[in-house]
């Protein structure tokens, strides 16, 4: 079992839909919580950055971390055609420059306009 | 300011040569990281440098995968008598010194050997 499993995709929604997109991990170590976006030969593009359990919002985007059930999601409301793109949830147990960050395999989102 | 730069942004070589793939880290970023994500996967940890010296080489798959940063700032990831199993996508990210700094990758070099 890999220490951090995503959804599979891919996964086809209509523009203004609101996404959900999950990631279950095994290791309690983990303290850290990101979801990063990458679009077709680019590198990740961080969007969202948690450290505790709860929720925490910036804009369309919304990051839900519930650590006693080891799982994150991240919310995307009223998706536009741009939101097309791979979504990576990451986790890392240590903070700052010294994290080395344990990746999802990654989900292909497409918002068809 | 410039982003991450990582060159070639594709390589391709024959089995059994030897490579060399360079990281520009976003200047004054002390840490430099290097990952390296295969086809439908997510990136996997290869290796990480604090300064000049490499802090953590736990993800190198093999001795055949070397890297370098000399000099505190540009890195270098050497692959020796590449084999096609090392096709793949590898990146390279950078973050400043201490505190909740993420991560900021560059757009990676696609390697593929034939």
């Amino acid at each position: 079992q890999k220490e951090v499993e995503q959804d599979p995709g891919p996964l086809s929604v209509p523009e203004g839909a609101i996404v959900s997109l999950n990631c279950t991990y095994s290791n309690s170590a983990f303290q850290y919580f990101m979801w990063y976006r990458q679009y077709s030969r680019k590198g990740p593009e961080l969007l969202m950055y948690t450290y505790s359990s709860g929720n925490k919002e910036d804009g369309r985007f919304t990051a839900q971390v519930d650590k006693s059930s080891k799982y994150i999601s991240l919310f995307i409301r009223d998706s536009q055609p741009s939101d097309s793109a791979t979504y990576l949830c990451a986790m890392s147990a240590v903070a700052g420059a010294n994290s080395k960050l344990t990746f999802g395999k990654g989900i292909t989102l497409s918002v068809r306009p | 300011g410039a982003g991450v730069s990582q060159t070639p942004s594709n390589k391709v070589t024959e089995k059994g040569k030897y490579v060399e793939l360079r990281c520009d880290p976003i200047s004054g970023h002390t840490a430099l990281y290097w990952y390296r994500q295969s086809l439908g996967q997510g990136p996997e940890f290869l290796i990480y440098f604090q300064g000049t010296g490499a802090a953590d080489d736990s993800g190198l798959p093999n001795d055949r995968f070397f890297a370098v940063r000399p000099e505190g700032s540009v890195s270098t990831l050497k692959i020796q008598r590449t084999e096609r199993g090392d096709s793949a996508m590898y990146l390279c990210a950078s973050s400043p010194t201490g505190g909740n700094s993420p991560l900021h990758f560059g757009n990676g070099t696609r390697l593929t050997v034939t």
